[in-house]
């Protein structure tokens, strides 16, 4: 069975500065995806970003970039230049792509990111 | 497209009492599930569809029944509602082997 393990309970950054957020998973699969989710306080979860396993080149969308290695099984998010509004939980998810079966987002319990002024 | 809905936003039911949890999409995703979320314990799937007629289970299918009869709705029944239970429930939907749609969630209490 695949499993997610974020292992920052909580984090805080300053406005303007750089943070990084840690995401491990197990799995034996070779075709899978990689997302950040991120719930604010509204509880939307809102999809940050997306890595495709077979592809070797980190996914960017703007502020927000992934570090993907996957000999090591680690997909960290890096967001830069924090704003007040990235406060949130974050979430790191695992699905597993198949031709004929189920299609199951792992989830990780979650980081909550606060962005002090 | 609206994309995902979900109906109720709140509810609050007694112990022993029955309710279905509405979800609908406008996109034409084959895949839908239904998750809940408690403190500390990110999202569990509870059921799954693959498409119109096919459900499946997920990790805590326990006192949760579903049914797939559209392609665009997939209702999330609590058969007898037990205090655990109590939590958030969200619905997503889905191409195959896309990226995942959440509705707003609904927050569960059950007394």
């Amino acid at each position: 069975a695949q499993t997610v393990t974020q292992s920052q309970p909580e984090m805080s950054v300053q406005e303007a500065e750089t943070v990084t957020l840690s995401c491990t998973y197990d799995t034996s699969e070779s075709n899978y995806y990689l997302f950040w989710y991120k719930q604010p306080p509204s509880r939307q979860m809102i999809l940050v970003i997306r890595q495709e396993a077979y592809k070797q080149q980190n996914a960017t969308e703007n502020r927000f970039s992934v570090n993907f290695q996957k000999a090591a099984k680690s997909f960290s998010l890096k967001i830069s230049d924090s704003q007040l509004g990235d406060t949130a939980m974050y979430f790191c998810a695992f699905v597993r792509i198949t031709q004929g079966g189920s299609e199951k987002l792992v989830f990780g319990k979650g980081t909550k990111l606060t962005v002090n002024p | 497209n609206a994309g995902v809905t979900q109906t109720p936003k709140f509810q609050v039911l007694k112990t022993g009492q029955s309710m279905t949890l509405q979800c609908a999409q406008d996109m034409n995703h084959e895949y839908m599930s239904w998750y809940r979320q408690d403190p500390g314990m990110g999202l569990r799937l509870i059921h799954y569809s693959v498409g119109a007629g096919i459900t499946d289970q997920g990790e805590v299918p326990n006192g949760y029944n579903v049914s797939r009869s559209t392609t665009e709705d997939f209702p999330l029944r609590l058969l007898s509602a037990a205090p655990s239970q109590t939590s958030v429930y969200f619905c997503a939907s889905s191409y195959w082997g896309d990226t995942q749609y959440f509705g707003p969630g609904t927050r569960l209490t059950v007394l």
